[in-house]
């Protein structure tokens, strides 16, 4: 089955800074990416997501890149703010396999003031 | 916006107890999901429900669980002997369309703390 690994566990910048978290998968067939913001006390929220035919996506301050060749993406974060202040999660699932995400880890951006 | 809601939103029990979670799916959504998430480990998928009946399930998702759509809006998942191990904070999640690339929409989460 698919496996995503995602890193760092842990991300702090200061305010204006940009952020990067990245994440690897196995499953050649995955083609789907989506990014989950989770704030505290409230579930998982879809923030952007890209998809495989595409190898960047962007939207206002964030963005996604994706190479499929090594199967890594990445989540860009620029000039954040303390309400970015989150944990984030990447996923990954395949049209034509098993449609369920397979999360990462986490990671628990802390933006300081 | 609509949203997914999870009750209760923390739950407290003995080892071998039998627990209820709840939720309530995006009205319109066809397509409703249990996964867990155990402190400092991935988000795990337990379970996904279409149509009254299981699509697809994890080896999570042994005999000690099952969902259920008891009515038209609410979504359960029964632990009939909890562990331990069980402890972690579930989410239900549901989603319009099933086949790869949809979007899953959460809960809040229930976490769950077995004595």
């Amino acid at each position: 089955g698919e496996n995503v690994e995602q890193h760092p566990s842990t991300l702090s910048v200061q305010e204006g800074d940009s952020a990067v978290i990245k994440c690897t998968y196995s499953d050649s067939a995955s083609n789907y990416f989506p990014w989950y913001k989770q704030e505290l006390g409230k579930g998982p929220q879809l923030i952007i997501d890209i998809r495989s035919n595409v190898g960047e996506k962007k939207d206002q301050r964030i963005a996604v890149t994706l190479n499929k060749t090594a199967k890594h993406f990445s989540l860009h974060i620029t000039e954040t703010q303390p309400e970015d202040s989150a944990v984030y999660f990447c996923a990954a699932s395949a049209s034509g396999g098993s449609y369920i995400p397979t999360f990462g880890r986490g990671t628990s951006l802390i933006v300081h003031p | 916006e609509p949203e997914v809601t999870q009750t209760p939103s923390h739950q407290v029990t003995q080892m071998g107890q039998e627990v209820i979670l709840r939720c309530v799916p995006i009205s319109n959504h066809l397509y409703f999901y249990w996964y867990r998430q155990i402190l400092g480990q991935k988000v795990e998928f337990l379970v996904s429900f279409y149509n009254n009946e299981i699509s697809e399930k994890s080896e999570i998702f042994d005999d000690q669980f099952s969902v259920e759509r008891p009515d038209g809006s609410n979504f359960t998942l029964k632990i009939r002997s909890t562990k331990l191990e069980d402890s972690a904070m579930y989410f239900c999640a549901s989603s319009e369309a099933y086949g790869g690339g949809e979007k899953l929409f959460f809960g809040s989460g229930t976490q769950l703390s077995v004595l």
